[in-house]
This record gives C-alpha cells, structure tokens and sequence, in this order.
C-alpha cells in the first residue's frame, strides 16, 4: 500500500499464505527488472527477474506478473514462510544501462 | 567462492569527521558499484567502476565522497567531513557483465552521523 513520509510499506502475512508484494515503475523505456530480497543485516540477494517481451515468469516458490501497460510489477510468493520475512526491492534497468533503478522497498512480515 | 566483502559492518562517526568504507568484490568481478539505503527509502546508486575506472560517477551527492580503486581490485569510498544527512547503509556490489542478475551484494556497512 501507499507509505508516507520515512514509513516502509509493510505486508503481514500468516505463515502458509500466499503474499502478494506490489511495485509501481516510471521508465516506459525500462525492459528488464528484477526483484531482490533483503533480509536483516545482509545486502539485497537475486531472487527473479524478467524481460519486457515477456509478461509472467515463474520460478521456486515465486512467480513475476509484469504489466507494461501500467507500469506495474509484482512478486507472487506461494505459501510464504517465515524465512520470507525480509524487504523486498524491485528493480528496472534499461538498454545497456549496467545500473538498475530500485524502488523503495516493500517490508514483509510472515507471521507463525 | 567468496562473496562480496565489506568492512566495517558498522561504524558511528561525528559530524565534521572522516570515514573510510571498503569494499573487496569477487574475484574477477571488473564490475564494482557502491549504492546507498537511506532508512525507509531506495537503494540509490552512487557510482560504477570497469576496473580501476570510473565508469558512471552520476550518484555522487557531492564531492564530500570521494571513491578509488587503485589496481581494479578492492574499493574505498571516504566521507570526508561526514554530514549528519550521510547517515544510512552503504552497499557494495560486484558483477562480471552487466547489472541485474549478475550482481553480488555485500553486506553493508550501516554509518551513522552524529
């Protein structure tokens, strides 16, 4: 959902649920993004990514809806446990460009 | 295979004074690029070296920061005076090719400006 000011927007989720985590983008040259995981004193870790040509891509556990027309990226997580809990990053990189752009962030609880 | 290594984890300075963060990509990686987390906001980037060279330098809030990598191995990039708005988590990130999925993450070190 919508965050205000230094608030990291937050999904709690029970443990066996499926998540939902949310990414809205600005670049409409932008064909390639990636999701990454955070979790508590690591650095942000690989977990999926897609090319514009495409608009769904699955992989463990996760799969990447991404809808151009929009803007809009999503990371489906299925039956999240609580080893999902971290922050999750979207990224978008464009061209040739080596440097992705990452979103704010999204904070995933998974409740036991 | 080692990952990417970062030092220190942690460090708490005062305004007006000098940090030195370090960076150790994996080995072979030509790619090092240094990022910043700010509490609850992106991950922004600051700077991408090809070697020893900078390649994009267009993060860099100001020239307090100054980034080397001397022989295109390890990477520091010194505060110099910290300001308290330097606060938050400096990450450092390595890859053989392109940015995306190529990269590694280290671990961060969180700096905090007091």
């Amino acid at each position: 959902g919508e965050s205000v000011g230094l608030h990291l927007p937050t999904l709690s989720v029970q443990e066996g649920d499926n998540s939902i985590i949310n990414c809205a983008y600005s670049n409409s040259a932008s064909d390639y993004f990636i999701w990454y995981k955070q979790e508590s004193g690591k650095g942000p870790q690989f977990i999926i990514d897609i090319r514009s040509n495409m608009d769904k891509r699955q992989g463990q556990r996760v799969t990447v809806l991404l809808n151009k027309t929009v803007k809009h990226l999503s990371l489906q997580i299925a039956a999240t446990q609580p080893g999902d809990s971290a922050v999750y990053f979207c990224a978008e990189k464009s061209g040739g460009s080596y440097i992705p752009t990452f979103g704010r962030g999204t904070s995933l609880i998974v409740h036991p | 295979e080692a990952g990417v290594t970062q030092f220190p984890s942690h460090s708490v300075i005062e305004k007006g004074q000098t940090v030195t963060l370090r960076c150790d990509p994996i080995s072979g990686h030509d790619n090092l690029y240094w990022y910043r987390r700010v509490m609850g906001k992106e991950i922004k980037f600051l700077l991408h070296f090809v070697k020893e060279s900078k390649q994009d330098e267009s993060g860099m809030p100001n020239n307090r920061f100054l980034a080397e990598r001397t022989g295109g191995t390890y990477s520091t990039l010194k505060v110099q005076p910290a300001e308290l708005e330097d606060s938050g988590v400096y990450f450092c990130a390595s890859s053989l090719l392109g940015g995306g999925s190529g990269y590694t993450f280290g671990s961060g070190t969180r700096l905090t400006v007091v």
